[in-house]
């Protein structure tokens, strides 16, 4: 089955600076692959999302990018700010089977 | 997002109990899901079910069990053969047969060993 491995586990950057995180994927036929935010005691946000056939999404200051020759996507975040501070998820899957989900990367930027 | 809805938020479990956490939505989705978060772990998935009447295991279903008898509502019970069951607990669904496939979460709940 899929398995999805996300780096690094933890992320502390100065307010303003971007934040980068990476994830890797096992299965080729994977397709969609959202990222999501969760901020404490809170459930998981989705925050952006990518499908097999683009290769780059934006939305103002975060963007997504995949790379489906090396199974790899990356979160991008600019310009951080402290309310950006958050775990945040990759996932990957196929059709309809379920998500599968990375780790999760504990986020943390400081003013 | 009050489109899902789980109860209770903090559940406490004795020794040897079986306990049901409760998850219903009203978004008309095929598709539900129960995933189980760890700190560190990310979120693992428990059992899932995309019709009526049918689900599958997931990657960690031992020591649980569930049940769809109606669209709207998946309860998820943790049974006492789960000998680690202290954790977050997230339900989700999600419309398959759309052309998004955004998973909504319910807001979970805690369960913790007395």
């Amino acid at each position: 089955g899929e398995n999805v491995e996300q780096h690094p586990s933890t992320l502390s950057v100065q307010e303003g600076d971007s934040a980068v995180i990476k994830c890797t994927y096992s299965d080729s036929a994977s397709n969609y692959f959202p990222w999501y935010k969760q901020e404490l005691g809170k459930r998981p946000q989705l925050i952006i999302d990518i499908r097999s056939n683009v290769g780059e999404k934006k939305d103002q200051r975060i963007a997504v990018t995949l790379n489906k020759t090396a199974k790899h996507f990356s979160l991008h975040i600019t310009e951080t700010q402290p309310e950006d501070s958050a775990v945040y998820f990759c996932a990957a899957s196929k059709g309809n089977t379920p998500l599968v989900f990375g780790k999760g990367t504990r986020l943390s930027v400081i003013a | 997002d009050g489109g899902i809805t789980q109860s209770p938020k903090y559940l406490f479990r004795k020794e040897g109990q079986n306990v049901t956490l409760s998850c219903e939505q009203n978004l008309n989705h095929d598709a539900m899901y129960w995933y189980r978060q760890d700190p560190g772990q990310g979120l693992r998935l428990i059992y899932y079910s995309q019709i009526v009447n049918d689900f599958q295991k997931g990657d960690i279903a031992e020591g649980y069990s569930v049940s769809r008898e109606k669209k709207e509502s998946f309860p998820l019970t943790v049974t006492s053969a789960q000998k680690n069951p202290t954790a977050f607990y997230l339900c989700a669904s999600r419309d398959q047969y759309a052309t998004n496939e955004k998973l909504f979460f319910g807001s979970g709940t805690q369960l913790s060993v007395l």
